[in-house]
């Protein structure tokens, strides 16, 4: 079943412009992924939290969590037409927790 | 990391047929993991693959459905059976590193018509 909700279902922007992407969960995690697909390709591993962490930052991308609210923020900076894609979360929970991806956030990126 | 080689990169089968995806894996692992993902939703498990037992499926899953083969540490085969349209689906497998993090084979994706 999937746990988290993620929102907005379809982004679209300039290029140059930032993208938020959001995620909430329902259950304790261990931590929460994000990942991208392209074209109904192979899912990209993009960046990991931990629950005990609270932002962290990657090149371009900077994730928050805020366990309090079971919630997660995606934000890419200054986008590029190459990041148009659809992005998931996923979230880990429990001793052996499976990953249960979220429904996803379809960006489109114009030049 | 690791990298996953899946093929067929995608298929069309006549309904009542059935289909093999193969997932080789550039390393050894305890666990592949089978996922489906139907148009425009997300990745949904489809089950478990541990070497030298039986997969463990989830709920809505039936090995008679989706047979699954784990002959090496390397390698892993789902079959989607009997296929009707409702199983046009993209098929991804998938492994697991450290905290879970998942790297995926290319996905098969399989028009049933």
């Amino acid at each position: 079943s999937q746990q988290g909700e993620e929102d907005p279902q379809a982004l679209s922007i300039q290029e140059g412009e930032n993208a938020t992407m959001n995620c909430s969960y329902k259950t304790s995690i261990n931590n929460l992924q994000w990942y991208r697909q392209n074209s109904g390709r192979g899912l990209v591993h993009l960046i990991l939290i931990r629950s005990n962490e609270r932002e962290k930052h990657s090149g371009r991308l900077r994730v928050t969590l805020d366990t309090s609210k079971k919630s997660s923020s995606l934000l890419i900076t200054a986008s590029r037409a190459a990041d148009t894609a659809s992005y998931f979360c996923a979230t880990v929970g429990g001793v052996g927790g499976k990953l249960i991806f979220g429904q996803g956030t379809e960006l489109s990126v114009k030049p | 990391s690791a990298v996953i080689s899946q093929k067929p990169s995608r298929d069309i089968c006549q309904r009542g047929t059935s289909l093999t995806i193969q997932c080789q894996v550039d390393s050894q692992v305890t666990m592949m993991f089978w996922y489906r993902q139907q148009p425009g939703q997300s990745l949904t498990l489809i089950a478990t693959a541990n070497q030298g037992s039986e997969a463990t499926y989830e709920s809505g899953f039936v090995i008679d459905k989706f047979p699954i083969s784990r002959p090496n540490l390397t390698f892993s085969t789902l079959t989607v059976s009997n296929m009707s349209p409702e199983d046009s689906s993209i098929y991804l497998c998938s492994v697991d590193k450290q905290d879970r993090k998942a790297f995926f084979g290319q996905g098969t994706r399989l028009t049933v018509v």
